[in-house]
């Protein structure tokens, strides 16, 4: 089965450090999500992109979380400087279209001390 | 604002029964549901999509409504089994791809 692969799958890391996360699509989808999860919030959508445009990222905070797709294989999602509050688990997904389930990979948990 | 709620109490049926998940949404005009099991530490899985303009969806032993008047969709699994427990997620999109999620509801399924 084709699957989303998520790098690295936990990171510790301390208040203030650099955090990227890295995801790898299905070959094929050409619309690539970053969502957090936290108990309180749930599932919340960070950003999105469409053949590697970036479409929507307006629940994501500017001054600290930037995404990016340098190339069809490749979305990453960094941090930087880290808070506490960003701890959460990180999912990325794929799709090709709206009226298509997307794929979900197997999140990265992040937890900043 | 926009708002989606699912139970967020657990639900638990005994095995065999069906079990009947609530997805109600409020200053939202959806036009695709999507509905989602995720299990503890993995990523959500897509199980099935229903568009506005449809009624019911059937898929195996599952069946989802979809009902815009009542802002609400169901979510029925049948003939439930054990490995069905999980937490179950709605998500709404209004036509674009952007899709936002309910919180969940936790199924548990006693053998």
């Amino acid at each position: 089965d084709a699957r989303v692969t998520q790098t690295p799958r936990h990171k510790v890391t301390e208040m203030g450090q650099e955090v990227t996360m890295r995801c790898q699509p299905i070959l094929g989808h050409n619309t690539v999500f970053w969502y957090r999860q936290t108990m309180m919030q749930g599932l919340e959508l960070l950003a999105y992109f469409r053949n590697r445009a970036p479409l929507d990222d307006s629940g994501m905070p500017k001054d600290r979380f930037s995404a990016e797709m340098p190339d069809a294989t490749l979305a990453t999602l960094k941090i930087q400087p880290s808070e506490p509050r960003d701890s959460a688990v990180y999912f990325c997904a794929s799709g090709l279209a709206r009226e298509d389930g997307y794929t979900f990979g197997s999140g990265t948990r992040l937890t900043v001390v | 604002s926009q708002k989606i709620e699912q139970n967020s109490e657990a639900l638990n049926i005994q095995e065999g029964k069906t079990a009947t998940l609530t997805c109600n949404y409020t200053n939202y005009s959806p036009a695709y549901l999507q509905w989602y099991r995720q299990d503890p530490g993995r990523g959500p899985v897509f199980l099935l999509l229903i568009r506005e303009n449809e009624k019911e969806k059937r898929k195996e032993r599952l069946k989802v409504t979809f009902d815009t008047t009542l802002k609400q969709s169901l979510f029925h699994i049948t003939a439930s089994q054990p490995a069905d427990s999980a937490t179950y997620l709605c998500a709404l999109s209004s036509g674009t791809y952007k899709y936002i999620f309910g919180t969940g509801t936790r199924l548990k399924v006693l053998a």
